[in-house]
Parts: structure tokens; sequence; C-alpha cells
């Protein structure tokens, strides 16, 4: 596509619940991250995707938080048993190749709200 | 670690004045460094990045940023601030010699620049 593509823009979901975020990472772009942003707050690193290697998922706040890609296609950021303090903003990133000189490129995010 | 600092919450300017907001920055090796733009409800939007080479870096919207080695910093500047950069930016770094890891991002600067 022509960007990266998240879904869904908005999700209110209750406490205890378990919610699914996806992003559709630009077309051929190896490198993948998530990030969360609190109202008002800078963002937070989660997890980055980078081809075939392990992923680094040093950000990840808590094991209630997961994620996984298949490839160099689309990834999914899983919540479990959502708290409130997760209500943020969850933003993906892809950027084109391997090499720390590329930018990434982002999604309009999803807004999450726990209530 | 790498970490990245924003020293200035919020930056307020009169149009057709310079603008400067300030980043800094730790790395354990060389930076390649980032400047991001977050407009009111809109995603992430890349400006300019530093890799190699000149010190002064050009990028979108008129913007420039420095690269100053001795004090570690990469300080976002403009000539002449316009009422429309009024948005959010977000300083990020990441090692030169450790391509395998994410972006990191400082808590950002809210411009405001008043008419």
């Amino acid at each position: 596509g022509a960007g990266v593509s998240q879904s869904p823009s908005n999700k209110v979901t209750e406490k205890g619940k378990d919610v699914e975020l996806r992003c559709d990472p630009i077309s051929g772009h190896t490198a993948l991250y998530w990030y969360r942003q609190r109202l008002g707050q800078g963002l937070e690193f989660l997890i980055y995707f980078q081809g075939n290697s392990a992923p680094d998922k040093s950000g990840l706040p808590s094991d209630r938080f997961s994620a996984e890609r298949t490839g160099e296609s689309v990834s999914t950021l899983t919540i479990q048993r959502t708290q409130q303090e997760d209500s943020a903003v969850y933003l993906c990133a892809s950027s084109l190749r391997e090499g720390a000189n590329t930018e990434a490129f982002f999604g309009q995010g999803t807004r999450l709200t726990v209530v | 670690a790498q970490s990245v600092a924003q020293p200035e919450d919020q930056v307020n300017v009169a149009e057709g004045n310079p603008l400067t907001v300030k980043c800094t920055y730790s790395v354990s090796g060389n930076p390649y460094l980032f400047w991001y733009v977050q407009y009111p409800n809109r995603g992430l939007q890349f400006l300019l990045k530093y890799i190699t080479g000149d010190n002064l870096v050009k990028g979108s919207y008129g913007f420039e940023a420095e690269f100053n080695k001795s004090q570690t910093s990469f300080h976002l500047k403009k000539p002449s601030a316009l009422v429309s950069d009024s948005a959010l930016y977000f300083c990020a770094v990441r090692d030169i010699n450790q391509a395998g890891t994410a972006l990191i991002f400082g808590k950002g600067t809210t411009l405001s620049v008043s008419s």
C-alpha cells in the first residue's frame, strides 16, 4: 500500500478483555516497530521486528503484551487482560531495509480506550 | 543504552521569528539522528535526518538541524516560524553500530507559534 495502515483506528474495550491491533507495513519494508503514546506523553518503544532476526521485545511493559509478525508482512499486537493504564495510542512504523540510517514511516495509530 | 533528551516540554515563538527546538542524545558509538513532527490528530511525519557529512542538515518545510558531536546535540531550527508549524516535535536516535535496534524517541516538544 501507499503507507502504513493500522486497524482499527479506534477501539474501546472493557477492562479485562483481550485486544488485538493490526499493522500493515509498507510493501517491501523489512523493519517494523510498535510504539505506545499515552496522552500528552512521548513515544514509548514496545517491540521491533527486523527481517528474519529475533524481535527486540525489550520495550514490552508486561507479559500481557505480545506481538507477532509473519515474514515481512502484517503484524499484530495483542494485549491480554487489558487494564485502564493500557489506554493510549498505539503506533506502528516500518522502514525500508536493514541499516541504522533509514527513517521510519508511521501509521495513523490505533486509539485504545479501556473502560 | 541509547537515549534522547528534549529538555523543553514547550517552546513558544512569534510568527516570523526564528525557532529552535533542542535535542541531546546519548549513544555508545556514533549516532544517526532524526526529527519527526506530529500535527494534531495526525501521524508522525519524518522531517530530516543526520547520517554523516555536513553537520547542518536541511529537511522538509524549511526546517534544518545542526549536529554537534562535542555537545551531543541535534537542535531543530527554522529561520522564520509559521503559525502552521505549531505541532509536537520528536527527536530520535539510533546507534550507528547497532543496526538491529529500534529508533529511540525523546518525549517530544510542543511548538506553539503565535500570530
